[in-house]
Parts: structure tokens; sequence; C-alpha cells
């Protein structure tokens, strides 16, 4: 089945750092593939995502692109705020019109902005 | 505007009464989901509907019961809590496969 390895943490960083998340996958086919981002006591929230290779999704100023021939999709940021202190997480889903409806992911990096 | 809802936000429980975490979802998506997720942990899937097909998860205890009565909502019954159902339950919408996963904010079960 499809997995999801990303970098464990806990990630501590000071403020106005640079930060990467490693997130590697496996999956039969040509996945879609996503950031979540879950604040403390919250839910998941959608960060950004990309469904074909060399895409690049963004928001709020965090990048990952999709790289086929690495099968990655790591997360980066410029310049971290203490704001951005949350759970990160990594999935791999299917492409649109195929496959499951499951999201397969990864186990989360915690990340920490200190001022 | 809140688009997954799950109530309550906060549910105690004893060991062993029933207990039901409800969602509601006002996107009119045809697939809606329950997580489990324990602390430090990612969501764990426990089954999904497709319009009013339940799919279970091989490994979900047949402890959990999950009812969906209409597009709108769906709720998780725990027939019997265990003190290891202490958790996170998430809630999750979709429209289709590839697209986002929409999630509600949980509700943070505890058992005592």
């Amino acid at each position: 089945g499809d997995s999801v390895t990303q970098m464990e943490g806990p990630v501590t960083l000071s403020e106005e750092a640079f930060l990467t998340i490693n997130c590697t996958y496996t999956a039969t086919g040509y996945p879609s593939l996503f950031w979540y981002v879950q604040y403390p006591g919250e839910g998941l929230q959608l960060l950004l995502k990309a469904t074909k290779a060399d895409d690049k999704g963004s928001n709020k100023g965090f990048e990952a692109t999709y790289r086929k021939e690495t099968t990655s999709f790591h997360l980066e940021k410029g310049s971290v705020q203490v704001s951005d202190s949350a759970v990160y997480f990594c999935a791999a889903g299917p492409r649109s019109g195929a496959g499951s409806y499951q999201l397969t992911f990864g186990k989360g990096t915690k990340l920490s902005v200190i001022p | 505007d809140a688009m997954v809802i799950q109530n309550p936000r906060y549910q105690v429980t004893q060991f062993g009464k029933p207990v039901t975490l409800s969602c509601s979802q006002t996107l009119n998506h045809n697939v809606m989901y329950w997580y489990q997720q324990k602390s430090s942990q990612a969501p764990k899937l426990l089954f999904h509907y497709y319009d009013k097909d339940f799919n279970n998860e091989a490994d979900t205890p047949d402890n959990f019961q999950s009812r969906r009565p209409n597009t709108s909502f769906c709720f998780l019954d725990i027939r019997s809590p265990g003190l290891g159902d202490a958790a996170m339950y998430l809630c999750a919408t979709v429209r289709d496969r590839g697209e986002t996963q929409y999630f509600g904010p949980g509700t943070r079960l505890l058992v005592l």
C-alpha cells in the first residue's frame, strides 16, 4: 500500500529561521500530495497541495514542489514566525477519478518557533 | 463560516457507557470520514461513507459504529468505551478523489 515518510520532530527554530520538513512517499500510480497543519486542540487544515509532477503548492509563505523523480514533497518556508508553531502532516491521496478515497498520512512533525 | 461542524467539542463519558459524537457539513460533499487521533500521532481512519455506502477499515474495532442518515450528518457511536478509546475524533469530508479533505475541529473524548 501507499506510505508517507516525513521528518520526525520535534523541530525547534528561532523566529525568522528557514524551515524544511522532508516528506517522501511510495505509491502505486500517481498520487495527489498535501500538507496539512494542525494547531493545538484543533482539526487539520489544508496548508497546500499539488496534483502533478513539478507543481508547486504555496500558501502563507510555505511552499512545496511535487518531485516525481525523487518521490518527494518537502515543505519549506523562508522565515518562520511564532504563529507557525503547530504539527505538520504530509499526506498522499488518490488522483481524481481513480483509486480509493483514503489519505495516507505521515506521522507528523511538531514545529516550535521561539521568539 | 464553519463548513464541517463537530459536536460536542469535549465529551466526558464513563467506562462502558455508550457515547455518540456528531458531525455535520455544509459542503454537500459525498464522502464523510471518521478518524481517531491519539496524542502525537497521525489521524487513523476508522471508516468512511461514499454517499450511503459504508466502508469499514479492517482494523476498526466492532465497538465503533457509524450512521449517516443524510448527506449532511454523520454520527460515531462508541458502544462500550474503554480507557484506550480516549482520543480526539475528527470528522472530514471530500467532494471527490484527489481533492482536499475538509476537517472539523474535532471532539476530544475523555473516558473515566
